[in-house]
């Protein structure tokens, strides 16, 4: 099963938007809506920020937003915060029931 | 709250052995498959294993599976992680996650341990 793909990194002055990409398979992402995404800051554990393509845990910021079309799915932040600056990894189910992550983003505030 | 709490990371030589622990709280543990992922040094997340909750059924990356045995022990709410014939590249920090969506991983894995170390070297 090969990694989801993300882009390597992406920056954005505070209080703009960035959206990062997640690109699968017809075996993974394409086939399911159980797309969800992670903030890790350095040393920390990885956060649980989105699940279900859309859906925001309680307690996420809602600027975070996430959406999916065909086998791409996407995050969006909105209102760039300096707090944001971290990797962000997305995560699909896949037809082997097994988890799949994307190679990770590293999200600069310029 | 949920508690995730890992231990049993090492400095082990290759081709050793080593067991990895994740005591869980908080939550019905035997109702939930639970998982391990890990991260090498500078990578990215790398779903290793999951156990299901309902009847132990368990599943493996490719990059794992015949060396690597996950098991759990609902009494203990304790899973585990056997990692056998360990090599150079298994060397990461080893994270215990529990799904949201409770036997089911689609969902997404809402809690995380702090993470334990495994260094592969001689």
């Amino acid at each position: 099963q090969s990694a989801l793909t993300q882009p390597a990194s992406v920056s954005g002055s505070p209080g703009q938007s960035i959206t990062i990409s997640c690109t699968g398979t017809s075996s993974d992402l394409a086939a399911y809506n159980y797309v969800s995404w992670y903030q890790q800051h350095p040393g920390k554990a990885p956060k649980f920020i989105i699940y279900d393509v859309t859906n925001r845990p309680s307690g996420v910021s809602d600027r975070f937003s996430g959406s999916k079309s065909g086998n791409t799915a996407s995050l969006t932040i909105s209102g760039l915060q300096p707090e944001d600056e971290a990797d962000y990894y997305c995560s699909s189910y896949t037809a082997y029931s097994t988890l799949v992550f994307g190679g990770g983003t590293k999200l600069t505030v310029l | 709250d949920v508690q995730l709490l890992e231990s049993g990371g090492d400095l082990v030589q290759p081709g050793g052995s080593l067991r990895l622990s994740c005591a869980a709280s908080g939550f019905t543990f035997s109702n939930f498959a639970m998982t391990w992922v890990r991260q090498a040094p500078g990578r990215g997340l790398e779903w290793v294993s999951s156990i299901s909750g309902r009847d132990a059924a368990t599943s493996y990356a490719d990059s794992v599976k015949g060396r690597f045995a996950i098991s759990r022990d609902n009494s203990k709410n304790t899973f585990y992680l056997q990692m056998d014939s360990l090599r150079a590249e298994d060397t990461a920090t080893y994270y215990c996650a529990k799904p949201k969506g409770n036997d089911f991983l689609g969902r997404g894995l809402d809690f995380w341990g702090q993470g334990t170390l495994v260094t592969v070297s001689s």
